[in-house]
Order: C-alpha cells, then sequence, then structure tokens
C-alpha cells in the first residue's frame, strides 16, 4: 500500500517563527510536492523536486524553501512564519513521466497567529 | 485566467440521485485526473484519464480531448460520497488544479 506521510496534521505557530513541513514517502517516487490549499483558490504549487538535492519553483515560492536530501523526505520551510500562510498544506509524490499518479499525504493543518 | 474550470463550485443532492461534476481546461494536457478529498483534508486519486471512459464502482470518468472537456458521475449517490471533488490536468510534470467542487449528498 503506498504512502505519503507528512509530521503533523495540525499546527500552530508564532508569526516570526522557522516552521519545519516534514513529508516522507515509500514508493521511491522522483518526484514530490509541495501544495498549499485555501478556500476558493484550490491547490496552488509551492515547490517540487524532481530529484535529490534538484528543486523548481512552483506558482507560489515566496515566502518559503524547500529541502531534499534524501529521495523519501522532502521537507518545506518558512522561514519566518506569517499570519498569511496560515493555510493547509499537501506533499504529494509522484513517479517520473507525464502519465503516472500523484499520490498525496494528509495534510498539515497551519495556523499562524 | 484559470488554466482549469470547474462546475458547479457547491452541489446539493438528495441520496440516490445521479450527479454530474464538469471540468474544462485550456491547457494541453498529457492526462487529467479526477480527486477526492475528504473533510479533514485526505486526498484520494479517483481516476487518471487520457481519452475515452473509465468506470470504478458508481464513479465515471469521461474525457472528450477535443473539446477540452471531462465530466464525473456519480450513479445511486450516498452520504458518504459528500467530500470536495478536484480536477487536475497534467501537461508534462505540472499540474494545473481546478478550485473543486463541494458535494453534499443529503439521507
Amino acid at each position: 500500500d503506498v504512502k505519503v506521510t507528512q509530521s503533523s496534521r495540525y499546527l500552530v505557530k508564532r508569526t516570526g517563527e522557522k516552521v519545519f513541513l516534514e513529508c516522507v514517502q515509500d514508493m521511491d517516487h522522483e518526484n514530490m510536492f509541495w501544495y498549499r490549499q485555501d478556500p476558493g483558490l484550490g491547490l496552488r504549487l509551492i515547490y517540487f523536486s524532481y530529484d535529490v538535492k534538484m528543486k523548481e519553483k512552483g506558482d507560489i515560492p515566496e515566502g518559503y524553501s524547500v529541502s531534499r536530501e534524501k529521495k523519501e523526505r522532502f521537507s518545506l520551510i518558512l522561514e519566518s512564519a506569517s499570519t498569511n500562510q496560515t493555510s493547509m498544506y499537501l506533499c504529494a509524490s509522484s513517479s517520473w513521466g507525464g502519465y503516472y499518479e500523484q499520490y498525496f499525504g494528509p495534510g498539515t493543518r497551519l495556523t499562524v497567529t | 485566467k484559470n488554466e482549469v474550470e470547474q462546475s458547479p463550485q457547491n452541489l446539493t443532492a438528495q441520496e440516490g440521485e445521479f450527479i454530474t461534476i464538469n471540468c474544462s481546461y485550456s491547457v494541453g494536457i498529457s492526462a487529467l485526473h479526477w480527486l477526492q478529498q475528504h473533510p479533514g483534508g485526505g486526498i484520494v486519486s479517483l481516476f487518471m484519464l487520457s481519452s475515452g471512459k473509465k468506470k470504478h464502482g458508481r464513479l465515471i470518468a469521461t474525457i472528450n480531448i477535443q473539446e477540452k472537456h471531462s465530466s464525473l458521475h456519480i450513479t445511486a449517490s450516498h452520504p458518504r460520497d459528500s467530500a470536495v471533488y478536484i480536477c487536475a490536468v497534467e501537461d508534462g510534470n505540472q499540474f494545473y488544479f481546478g478550485t473543486g467542487t463541494s458535494l453534499t449528498v443529503i439521507p
């Protein structure tokens, strides 16, 4: 059974804190993605990675950075959390190529106060 | 401009009704995905298709490449079908997502 796990389901942080969101997949997938989901805006891509130590900016990378030191793990970092980063964060992974499904993690609901 | 448009945004149905959710897209695609998101956030991939029609249980997904349109049908709807349904199109490694259709099925 394929699995994508995220480190927390719910997280509350204060403005200015550094926040780490971890994602791990056990399917040996090359591609990993970080999205945020907000009401009325759907899923928006923050960053993706197609290989270890490789990363590409998505549609809304500002205020975020990522790290992929190992193939199975993709971390999203909020250097200095702000209230407008309160959102649902979803990680996904897929195998290389255009016809492969994305598998999603359960999501992390982050609240920045 | 959104690359993927879904309709309706919200849908309420009585148990047993036949439901259709529509998705139109403007980009060239290699595949189209229908996703289901349950309350609490978990997302499940329902279908991935690049042509024709797929069926899984009470769910049917169709795609018309020429018209750049896909539909998700649910037959004999049930309250457990209540969820947000998201259409996503894939162009190489880039995904474009619709904003989702929130379905509520009333017993």
